[in-house]
């Protein structure tokens, strides 16, 4: 069975910490990683990771992956309260014509004033 | 940015009623899905739609549920006879090779 499995689930800090999120998953025909940021509804596209070590960086967010280890980080530095929700982790597994995603627990991160 | 559009963002149901949620994926998007998040839960996926049929449907896409692409545009699913448990966030979905686009979802309450 597909299993992505996120830690920490819920992390505190203040203002200006930089984080470390981490996903691990175990998927069948794996393709690509995916990252979400969740506030109130939909999940918000923030990287595909497709290729081993080739770090992708969108402002203060970056994330990397690793097909060795089955592995992938997403990092946020000089946090802003803005930042503050569940980031969601999910593996794209492409079997025929068919790309599922099977999704992590998520972690709930709050950034505190 | 092309985005997914979901109506309705609300519904409100009562058991044994039959409901339809609607999506228009984003147009030139050939792979579509619908996912549903029970609050507190992981985001799971129900079913993908390529071609113009079923291309994969999970344990919890039972017999009540349907998908249809009645034209061009619109991908629906149905629901025939609700059940408390199918409470839950719906999210239609579409993908290419560059990105696995969400829509905002419809919050659907079984009462």
């Amino acid at each position: 069975e597909d299993k992505v499995v996120q830690s920490p689930l819920s992390l505190v800090v203040h203002e200006g910490d930089t984080v470390t999120l981490n996903c691990s998953y175990e998927v069948t025909n794996f393709r690509s990683l995916l990252w979400y940021k969740q506030e109130k509804k939909a999940p918000t596209f923030l990287f595909m990771l497709t290729s081993s070590g080739i770090e992708k960086k969108s402002g203060r967010l970056s994330s990397i992956l690793d097909k060795k280890e089955l592995f992938s980080i997403l990092n946020i530095t000089a946090t802003q309260t803005g930042d503050s929700a569940v980031y969601l982790c999910a593996a794209l597994n492409s079997g025929g014509s068919n790309y599922k995603l099977t999704f992590g627990k998520g972690t709930l991160l709050t950034v505190n004033p | 940015e092309p985005e997914v559009t979901q109506t309705p963002s609300h519904q409100v149901t009562q058991m044994g009623q039959e409901v339809i949620l609607r999506c228009v994926p984003i147009s030139n998007h050939l792979y579509f899905y619908w996912y549903r998040q029970i609050l507190g839960q992981k985001v799971e996926f129900l079913v993908s739609f390529y071609n113009n049929e079923i291309s994969e449907k999970s344990e919890i896409f039972d017999d009540q549920f349907s998908v249809e692409r009645p034209d061009g545009s619109n991908f629906t699913l149905k629901i025939r006879s609700t059940k408390l448990e199918d409470s839950a966030m719906y999210f239609c979905a579409s993908y290419e090779n560059y990105g696995y686009t969400f829509g905002s979802g419809t919050r659907l309450t079984v009462v």
